[in-house]
């Protein structure tokens, strides 16, 4: 089946510094990749909508230039989260659709996420 | 928000029990999926079922989804304690949408 990877899946760095977050579709090329953000105990937040070969959608009360996404590639999509502080340590997730599987209703794929800790 | 609630919030059951969750949502949907967590994972994909849709079964899963309530339910027949997650309803307005998720539900089956 369809496998999104997600790298690294976990990292610790100092304030102010920024991290680069990568989701890889592995057998399958995604136009579109979805980044969410997920506190303890709480459910997904859609961050933004990843497109390859354009900018991304960003949603409401997201800042996109504190998280800058980059889509170069049919199979890649980063996340950097820049001069990061500790109110971004989260948890963050990326997935995609991959459309050989027919037309739309589309389950998505899950990166197994990154657990962000800055201190 | 095109998400509405999810209950319970929390459930417990004893093993081989069923459990039942139900979500709800606000706006016309095209899709409603259901995925399940286990902590500190990424999500995996249980059932979609699409809004001229009633019902679906997968394994020991059964969703229904009812649109004149906007309301959706899981349910888990003879729940092990591998069940034990947390489970969040999605829905998309169109069939190529983003997908916007549930405040879920946390599973506990004890053994």
């Amino acid at each position: 089946g369809a496998v999104v990877s997600q790298h690294p899946s976990w990292v610790i760095c100092k304030s102010g510094t920024s991290v680069k977050i990568e989701c890889r579709s592995l057998d399958f090329q995604a136009t579109t990749m979805f980044w969410y953000r997920q506190f303890p105990k709480q459910s997904l937040m859609l961050m933004a909508t990843s497109n390859e070969g354009s900018k991304a959608t960003y949603e409401q009360g997201v800042e996109k230039d504190k998280f800058l996404i980059n889509h170069a590639s049919l199979t890649l999509s980063t996340l950097t989260v820049t001069s990061a502080h500790p109110e971004d340590s989260s948890f963050y997730i990326c997935s995609a659709r991959d459309p050989s599987q027919g037309g739309g209703n589309q389950p998505q794929h899950f990166g197994d996420g990154t657990r962000l800790s800055i201190l | 928000s095109q998400q509405g609630e999810e209950d319970p919030q929390a459930l417990s059951i004893q093993e081989g029990e069923n459990a039942t969750m139900n979500c709800s949502y606000k706006t016309s949907i095209n899709n409603l999926q259901w995925y399940r967590q286990n902590s500190g994972r990424g999500l995996v994909h249980l059932i979609l079922i699409r809004s001229n849709e009633r019902e679906k079964h997968s394994g020991r899963l059964r969703v229904t989804l009812d649109t004149s309530k906007k309301s959706s339910s899981l349910l888990i027949t003879a729940s092990r304690a591998a069940d034990t997650a947390s489970y969040f309803c999605a829905t998309s307005k169109t069939s190529y949408d983003k997908v916007i998720f549930g405040p879920g539900t946390s599973l506990s089956v004890i053994p």
